[in-house]
């Protein structure tokens, strides 16, 4: 299986700061997806990332959210002015080209206080 | 938009007894079906899929049937272990985005 990784295991924050979540090293795949969840229910889907660019964005992910790609490989999702409902755990995703099948990092679990 | 809905919400089996887990979906367009299986505290994990053009695929104890007309598909183990236990959700995915849409997943207990 594709190996993908999560910095940070854990992060914790005070509600209204910034977070970045890291998905890390992506190798040969173009296609990257972030989706949360929150504890006990679904995983729920947040945006879509190819070719350096959103090609699809759920309603969850508003404003306060964007994803980049800043050098080439490392995948982010950054939170502005974090909100106590923020508090979920956010998994990253990669597929490669021509398949339908994802492979999920393991994880950050983000507590905002 | 694609929505999915899953049950049971929980189901209890004794050791070497199958295990069921149905899903029916809303958008007639999706055209694939993954199964994950998370453990606590873990990421999901690809279990099995099905494509809109199969109707059915094993491995194993895994099973996967999927039935376009009343668009349901639905998740069978054979002679569950203790190792089992997990939660499992299904997903399906519309054309075009390739972007998961999660069922409420079905926490799975087997007895030993």
């Amino acid at each position: 299986e594709p190996e993908v990784t999560q910095t940070p295991s854990h992060q914790v924050t005070q509600m209204g700061q910034e977070v970045i979540l890291r998905c890390v090293p992506i190798s040969n795949h173009l296609y990257f997806y972030w989706y949360r969840q929150i504890l006990g229910q679904k995983v729920e889907f947040l945006v879509s990332f190819y070719n350096n660019e959103i090609s699809e964005k759920s309603e969850i992910f508003d404003d306060q959210f964007s994803v980049e790609r800043p050098d080439g490989s490392n995948f982010t999702l950054k939170i502005r002015s974090t909100k106590l409902e923020d508090s979920a755990m956010y998994f990253c995703a990669k597929r490669a080209s021509g398949s339908n099948e994802q492979f999920f990092g393991p994880g950050t679990r983000l507590t905002v206080l | 938009g694609e929505n999915v809905e899953q049950h049971p919400s929980t189901l209890s089996v004794q050791e070497g007894d199958s295990a069921v887990i149905k899903c029916t979906y809303s958008d007639s367009a999706s055209n694939y079906f993954p199964w994950y299986k998370q453990e606590l505290g873990k990421r999901p994990q690809l279990i099995i899929d099905i494509r809109s053009n199969v109707g059915e695929k094993k491995d194993q104890r895994i099973a996967v049937t999927l039935n376009k007309t009343a668009k349901h598909f639905s998740l069978h183990i054979t002679e569950t272990q203790p190792e089992d236990s997990a939660v499992y959700f299904c997903a399906a995915s519309p054309p075009g985005t390739y972007k998961y849409i999660f069922g409420t997943g079905t926490r799975l207990k087997v007895l030993a």
